[in-house]
C-alpha cells in the first residue's frame, strides 16, 4: 500500500453531466498529479499541484480541472463530460525537491468512471 | 516533449524462466529519471525500479534489473526466476522535473503472463 487513497472506485456518469473525483496524498507529500488511463493504454499526464497551485499541465482542455487543499488532499474535476473521458482516473503523490534517491511518485489505485 | 515506447504489447514466459521487457525513449533532456511500474489487476500503479539518468551503474532489485543504455535511449526491465505473481501490465515510465514540478510519461505497457 502506498498511503493514497482516492475515491471513489467506481463512478458512472451520464454525457455532459459533470463529476468530482477526490484524492489523499501520502502522509508529508506536497505535489498531487492527476492521470487518465484509457483502457489498454498508458496513463497520460492530466496536471500537477503543488501548494495549491497549478504546476503543471498537459494536453486536456479547460473542463478539466483541479483543486488542491492545505492538508494537501486534491479534487479532479470534469465538466461536460463526453463518452471519451470514460477511463481510469489515477492520482500520484510525491514530495517537491526530494533527495535525488528518494524521487518518486505513489500512486492510488484510481477510480474507474465509465461515461454513458 | 518525451516520448515512451514498448515494442511488445504481450509477453509471456515459464514460471523460474528469465524476461526481457523492451522500452526505448526519446528526450533532449540531459537529467531525468527512469521507472518501471507494474500494474496488476488491481489496478494500482506499484514502482518495480527506479534508474537516475546520472547514474552509469544500473538498478538492480532483488529479482529485477534493468539494461540503462543512455546514449541509446534504451531501458529495458530483466525479471530473473519468475513468479506467478509477477504476472501484470508493466509500464516504462521517463520522469521530468522542473522547478517543484515533476511529471511522468509513460508507454503503451507489456502485459506479462507467467505461466506456470
Amino acid at each position: 500500500e502506498t498511503g493514497v487513497t482516492q475515491s471513489p472506485t467506481h463512478l458512472i456518469k451520464t454525457r455532459g453531466q459533470q463529476v468530482t473525483l477526490r484524492c489523499s496524498s501520502q502522509s508529508g507529500h506536497n505535489t498531487v498529479s492527476w492521470y487518465q488511463q484509457a483502457l489498454g493504454q498508458g496513463p497520460q499526464f492530466i496536471f500537477q499541484y503543488y501548494r495549491e497551485e497549478e504546476n503543471g499541465r498537459g494536453n486536456f482542455p479547460p473542463r478539466f480541472s483541479g483543486l488542491q487543499f492545505p492538508n494537501y488532499s486534491s479534487e479532479l474535476n470534469v465538466n461536460a463530460l463526453e463518452l471519451d473521458d470514460s477511463a481510469l482516473y489515477l492520482c500520484a503523490s510525491s514530495l517537491e525537491m526530494a533527495p535525488r534517491e528518494n524521487t518518486e511518485a505513489f500512486f492510488g489505485q484510481g477510480t474507474r468512471l465509465t461515461v454513458v | 516533449a518525451q516520448t515512451v515506447t514498448q515494442s511488445q504489447p504481450e509477453m509471456s514466459v515459464q514460471e523460474a524462466e528469465t524476461v526481457t521487457l523492451s522500452c526505448t525513449y526519446d528526450t533532449s533532456e540531459s537529467n531525468y529519471y527512469l521507472f518501471w511500474y507494474k500494474q496488476p489487476p488491481s489496478r494500482q500503479m506499484i514502482l518495480v525500479i527506479r534508474q537516475e539518468a546520472y547514474k552509469q551503474q544500473n538498478a538492480t532489485e532483488n529479482r529485477f534489473s534493468v539494461n540503462f543504455q543512455k546514449a541509446a535511449k534504451s531501458f529495458s526491465l530483466k525479471i530473473s526466476d519468475s513468479q506467478l505473481g509477477d504476472t501484470a501490465m508493466y509500464f516504462c515510465a521517463f520522469m521530468k522535473h522542473w522547478g517543484a514540478g515533476n511529471m511522468l510519461t509513460f508507454g503503451g505497457g507489456t502485459r506479462l503472463m507467467v505461466k506456470p
